[in-house]
């Protein structure tokens, strides 16, 4: 049964500091990693996918990157903005299971 | 712009009442699913349908149905609500080509079981 990790479980960094989040999961044998974020209140927005044969994406100042045989998933924020604040999850998509195992997130506040 | 809407974005109801979630899509995806999330498991995968008359059912499902008439909409049914229902309701949908796309999530719907 695929278990997927995030820690810390919140993170509070000032304001234009560089960050990274981490993800790590228990079966390698996945079609690809999503992150996505969730605002207080709110649903989840999908900041990016890497397929199990990519190493990593890119948009804007998120940068996610995955290693398969180690079971893990970086996600890198540059320049972090107060906006920047919500829960992180990180979600993956196994082989032969119709569905996305989620993480239970890192709460992120950046300080002004 | 294509969306993914739920109603209500908040319940109340006794125990025993049956309470029908709705969840409504304009992207025109073929696949569509019902999470909840709550502290410490986070989301799960309540049932889920890859197109019209199509359901399945996710990992948490008992309790729970769904029906699927049009490719719009995909309503959650619980047929006798129990205290351990409570929690935070997500639709979600993506695009029929591969299952493994990026899933579009509705705002949520809370729910509370008195």
């Amino acid at each position: 049964k695929q278990e997927v990790t995030q820690i810390p479980a919140a993170l509070s960094v000032p304001e234009g500091e560089n960050l990274v989040l981490n993800c790590s999961f228990t079966d390698s044998a996945i079609y690809n990693l999503q992150w996505f974020r969730q605002d207080p209140g709110k649903g989840l927005t999908s900041l990016l996918l890497i397929q199990s044969s990519q190493r990593e994406q890119t948009s804007g100042r998120l940068n996610a990157s995955l290693d398969k045989s180690s079971g893990r998933s970086t996600l890198y924020i540059a320049a972090s903005q107060p906006g920047d604040s919500a829960t992180y999850l990180c979600a993956v998509y196994n082989f032969g299971n119709e569905k996305l195992t989620f993480g239970t997130g890192t709460r992120l506040t950046i300080i002004p | 712009d294509a969306e993914i809407t739920q109603s209500p974005r908040h319940k109340i109801t006794e125990t025993g009442r049956q309470v029908t979630l709705a969840c409504h899509q304009t992207w025109n995806h073929n696949n569509m699913f019902w999470y909840r999330q709550d502290l410490g498991h986070g989301l799960r995968l309540i049932h889920y349908s890859y197109g019209v008359q199509d359901t399945n059912k996710g990992e948490v499902s008992d309790g729970y149905s769904v029906s699927r008439s049009n490719t719009e909409d995909l309503p959650l049914t619980l047929e006798s609500a129990a205290s351990s229902q409570t929690s935070v309701y997500f639709c979600a949908s993506s695009e029929g080509g591969a299952r493994t796309d990026t899933q579009y999530f509705g705002p949520g719907t809370r729910l509370t079981v008195l």
